[in-house]
C-alpha cells in the first residue's frame, strides 16, 4: 500500500474551463475527504465521504464544484467553469473507520490546481 | 462554528535546540480531538502528535510533545533535540467529537531549522 494518491499532481487550466482531480485512497478506508488550502492558508474542509454516500459539504463547495465515490472506493473532484479564485492546492485524505474515538486521516500530496 | 489561531506564521531554531509552537482553539464542546500535522515542502501532510480533550495528560511521542491547557483552550507543541529534518510547515488541528469527522485547521507556522 502506498498511501494517499491524487492525480494529476498539477493542473493549468483557462478560466471557464472544467476541470476533474482524482483521488486513490488507501484500501478499504472507508472515509474519503477533501480540502482546499490557498496559499499561505490551512486546508479548508470541502466534503466528505463514508463509502459512496456523500455525508456532509461545506459552504465553500459552490453549485460549480462536484464530488463523486463511485462503489466507495477512488472519488473525482470536478470544477465546472472554472475562476480564478480556484487556483489552489487540492488535497485529499482517507481514514478507517474508527471503533471509537479518533480516525487519523492519511493525506495525499494534493493536485495544485491553478486558473489563468 | 470551532475556529484554530497559530499566532505564529514563522519560527526559527537552531538544530539541536526546543522549539514551542502556539495553538489556541475555540469551542462549545466538551469531547474532541487536537492534531498537529507536519507539510514538509512539497510532500504530504503526516500526523505528527495527538491529544483526546478527555485525556488531562499531555501527549508525547518521541521529541515531540504537547502542553495541553483545556481550560485556556491552548494546545501548544514542543520540539525538543531539533533536527533539519523538522522543516515544515506545522498544522494545528481541530476535530469534534461528536459525528462532526471533519478537520478545522490554523493557518499554519512555517519551522526553519538551522544549522
Amino acid at each position: 500500500d502506498t498511501g494517499v494518491s491524487q492525480n494529476p499532481r498539477h493542473k493549468i487550466t483557462k478560466r471557464g474551463q472544467n476541470v476533474t482531480f482524482r483521488c486513490d485512497p488507501i484500501s478499504e478506508h472507508n472515509r474519503l475527504y477533501w480540502y482546499r488550502q490557498t496559499l499561505g492558508q490551512g486546508p479548508e474542509f470541502l466534503t466528505y465521504f463514508q463509502n459512496e454516500a456523500q455525508l456532509e459539504k461545506s459552504r465553500l463547495l459552490s453549485d460549480r464544484f462536484s464530488a463523486e465515490r463511485p462503489k466507495g472506493s477512488f472519488s473525482t473532484l470536478e470544477i465546472q467553469r472554472t475562476e480564478q479564485g480556484d487556483s489552489a492546492m487540492y488535497l485529499c485524505a482517507s481514514s478507517p473507520v474508527p471503533g471509537q474515538g479518533w480516525n487519523e486521516q492519511f493525506f495525499g500530496p494534493g493536485t495544485r490546481l491553478t486558473v489563468l | 462554528a470551532q475556529t484554530v489561531t497559530q499566532s505564529q506564521p514563522e519560527m526559527s531554531v537552531q538544530e539541536a535546540e526546543t522549539v514551542t509552537l502556539s495553538c489556541t482553539y475555540d469551542t462549545s464542546e466538551s469531547d474532541y480531538y487536537l492534531f498537529w500535522y507536519k507539510q514538509p515542502p512539497s510532500r504530504q501532510m503526516i500526523l505528527v502528535i495527538r491529544q483526546e480533550a478527555y485525556k488531562q495528560q499531555n501527549a508525547t511521542e518521541n521529541r515531540f510533545s504537547v502542553n495541553f491547557q483545556k481550560a485556556a483552550k491552548s494546545f501548544s507543541l514542543k520540539i525538543s533535540d531539533s533536527q533539519l529534518g523538522d522543516a515544515a510547515m506545522y498544522f494545528c488541528a481541530y476535530e469534534g467529537g461528536g459525528s462532526n469527522y471533519k478537520l478545522t485547521f490554523g493557518k499554519g507556522t512555517l519551522l526553519t531549522v538551522n544549522p
